[in-house]
């Protein structure tokens, strides 16, 4: 059974940093893309980083250069480095397994949630 | 981008009703296009791919049809576990998701 358990959400202030972490367990992460998706009150889903199982990684223009995704390959588990974080980064954000033949989720995470106060 | 737009954004509905849900891109996405649903507290569960393969487990009152820039997923026959916000997702280029439509209690 697959199992994907985000962790490190929280409340943090405009400007500042937090990490984002999904353990993965009944699928190994290097042989599967990878992504953050983000559900921000009254809008819809928003896929924010993509890693690719052979390490590329992609990322929505709307936190290109703030945020990383990676993953530690020994540990089974992906990362979000959310930088510089914006009021509008307020959002449950789910890790999800992304099919390599056509980019929908079929596994999703419980999510973490991330406020981000002025 | 692609933007989806989702219609309408709240059902009122009864169970045993059927329902069907409508979802249009801003351009062609051919196929490529997955419904979710959402309760409350809980992920998006992938319901339907390639605009209607069921994934494994969905019950067959769920059904999704269309192509190019109009799809509507159908509920045959609405159960209490049904009443929840579904989504639309394109991906054919940069994956993209509707706003959602919630089915509620009439």
């Amino acid at each position: 059974e697959v199992q994907l358990v985000e962790s490190g959400g929280g409340l943090i202030q405009s400007g500042g940093s937090l990490r984002l972490s999904c353990a993965a367990s009944g699928l190994s992460i290097s042989d599967q893309y990878m992504g953050w998706v983000r559900l921000a009150p009254g809008k819809g889903p928003e896929l924010v980083s993509v890693l690719y199982s052979g390490g590329a990684t992609l990322s929505a223009d709307s936190v290109r250069g703030r945020f990383i995704i990676s993953r530690d390959i020994s540990k089974n588990t992906l990362y979000l480095q959310m930088n510089s974080l914006r009021v509008d980064d307020t959002a449950m954000y789910y890790c999800a397994t992304v099919e390599s033949f056509g980019w929908y989720f079929e596994y999703w995470g419980q999510g973490t949630l991330v406020t981000v106060s002025s | 981008e692609t933007v989806m737009t989702q219609s309408p954004a709240t059902l009122s509905v009864s169970p045993g009703e059927g329902v069907t849900l409508s979802c249009r891109a801003s351009q062609s996405v051919s196929r490529n296009l997955a419904w979710y649903q959402q309760r409350p507290g809980q992920a998006p569960r992938l319901l339907i791919y390639g605009v209607s393969t069921r994934v494994s487990g969905i019950p067959a009152r769920f059904s999704g049809s269309g192509s190019g820039t109009e799809f509507s997923l159908t509920i045959s026959s609405l159960q209490s576990e049904d009443f929840a916000t579904y989504y639309c997702q394109q991906y054919s280029t940069w994956p993209t998701f509707g706003q959602g439509t919630k089915v509620e209690f009439k």
